[in-house]
């Protein structure tokens, strides 16, 4: 399977621990992007890299929150000292941009599902 | 900031039957692209539209966008238990090199058998 794939699928953690998501993206893929949704709403976006660059960041990302891409392929997302309002589901999506695109097509991955207790 | 407004919000149709999904923004539409997305799981992608009345067809799925009226829609022909799940539809090309979408709140399709 060649998909976008993302660990752990699962993530059960008390409130005031770190947690840390990979997303590995499609092969060849220069942009990354980090999605949460929660219940009953869509995807909101979180932050976005092209190549190794992070170029933009949502202001839904506080401090708490620091993603990577040390080497422009696979890409983690960390979140510091938990609180119940990080539960949700946080998607990775990937896509391949030419210059000067607008419209790439973003695949997305299967999710991390955070409980924060 | 953009908002795209989706309807219904849920929808129960029997098996073999036809439907339509909404898709309206708040803002001239770039690159309008219709995901499906089962319980739990990620977005599938459908579809994507770029120009105004272009349509687009994926197996019994049809998408098209209005541009005049910032609008797009999914239409779904014999409908299947397999078409079951959430439709969203995300707005992009807003944001310079960035293509991040704004999504809708979906659209729950239940399919009775």
């Amino acid at each position: 399977d060649t998909g976008v794939s993302q660990n752990p699928r699962h993530k059960i953690t008390k409130r005031g621990q770190n947690v840390t998501f990979r997303c590995d993206p499609i092969s060849e893929h220069n942009r990354l992007y980090w999605y949460r949704q929660t219940l009953g709403q869509g995807p909101e976006f979180l932050t976005y890299f092209q190549n190794e660059a992070q170029l933009e960041k949502s202001r839904l990302l506080s401090d708490r929150f620091s993603a990577e891409r040390p080497k422009g392929s696979f890409s983690t997302l960390e979140i510091q000292r938990t609180e119940q309002g990080d539960s949700a589901m946080y998607l990775c999506a990937s896509s391949l941009a030419r210059a000067g695109g607008r419209t790439d097509t973003q695949y997305f991955g299967p999710g991390t599902r955070l409980t924060v207790l | 900031s953009q908002e795209l407004e989706q309807s219904p919000q849920s929808l129960i149709v029997q098996e073999g039957k036809n439907l339509t999904i909404n898709c309206t923004s708040s803002k001239t539409l770039y690159g309008l692209y219709w995901y499906k997305q089962k319980y739990g799981e990620g977005l599938i992608f459908l579809m994507m539209l770029q120009k105004g009345g272009e349509e687009k067809s994926h197996e019994k799925i049809t998408a098209k966008l209005d541009e005049k009226k910032q609008q797009s829609s999914l239409h779904i022909t014999a409908s299947q238990p397999s078409h079951a799940g959430i439709y969203l539809c995300g707005a992009g090309g807003y944001g310079g090199a960035t293509n991040k979408l704004i999504f809708g709140t979906g659209t729950l399709l239940a399919v009775q058998p």
